[in-house]
């Protein structure tokens, strides 16, 4: 099955800084990749996810990058705020099942 | 709509006793996942369904834990009986095939088992 390694497992970041995510993945066929950020005590929310037939995407200060040859995908979150503190999942997916990476703790230091 | 909703939030229970987690999906979704999550394990997935059929329950670790979807708008997780290293937080999760995004997760259960 697939397999996705996430970088770092924990990143503190000044405020206004930029931070980065990154994951690989090992099936060529995965096709989507979803980002998602869990606050304590709930549930992952989706904040945005790319497809395989795109490269980059971008809403507001994040974006996700893609690289399929290399079958990796990154996170960009720019000008940080201490709302964005939060431990951060990227997954992949070849259809109805995601596997998920093991995920990043962000602390933004006010 | 709601959301993806599940009860209890909170579950502390005894060694030994079953314990039932509940999920309700969004209204439409045709697919629904059960998922663990552990600081040592991450998100792992237990069982997932489509249209109420169980697809995939490789993931479901033992005997002890169960799952069903009676019908669209219900399913549970049940894990009897319960031990301390089913101590975990239980989130489930719902989509639509073909839908534009990704998964929906509920706010999850944090089970405590002692």
């Amino acid at each position: 099955g697939e397999n996705v390694e996430q970088h770092p497992s924990t990143l503190s970041v000044q405020e206004g800084d930029s931070a980065v995510i990154k994951c690989t993945y090992s099936d060529s066929a995965s096709n989507y990749f979803p980002w998602y950020k869990q606050e304590l005590g709930k549930g992952p929310q989706l904040i945005i996810d790319i497809r395989s037939n795109v490269g980059e995407k971008k809403d507001q200060r994040i974006a996700v990058t893609l690289n399929k040859t290399a079958k990796h995908f990154s996170l960009h979150i720019t000008e940080t705020q201490p709302e964005d503190s939060a431990v951060y999942f990227c997954a992949a997916s070849t259809g109805n099942q995601f596997y998920f990476g093991t995920g990043t703790s962000l602390t933004v230091i006010p | 709509d709601a959301g993806v909703i599940q009860s209890p939030r909170h579950e502390v229970t005894e060694m030994g006793q079953e314990v039932t987690l509940r999920c309700k999906p969004i209204s439409g979704h045709d697919y629904l996942f059960w998922y663990r999550q552990t600081m040592m394990r991450g998100l792992e997935l237990l069982i997932y369904f489509n249209n109420n059929v169980p697809i995939d329950d490789s993931g479901m670790p033992e005997d002890r834990f169960s799952a069903k979807m009676p019908n669209a708008s219900f399913s549970t997780l049940k894990i009897q009986p319960s031990e301390p290293r089913d101590s975990a937080v239980y989130f489930c999760a719902s989509r639509l095939q073909g839908g534009p995004y990704g998964y929906t997760f509920g706010s999850g259960t944090r089970l405590t088992v002692v």
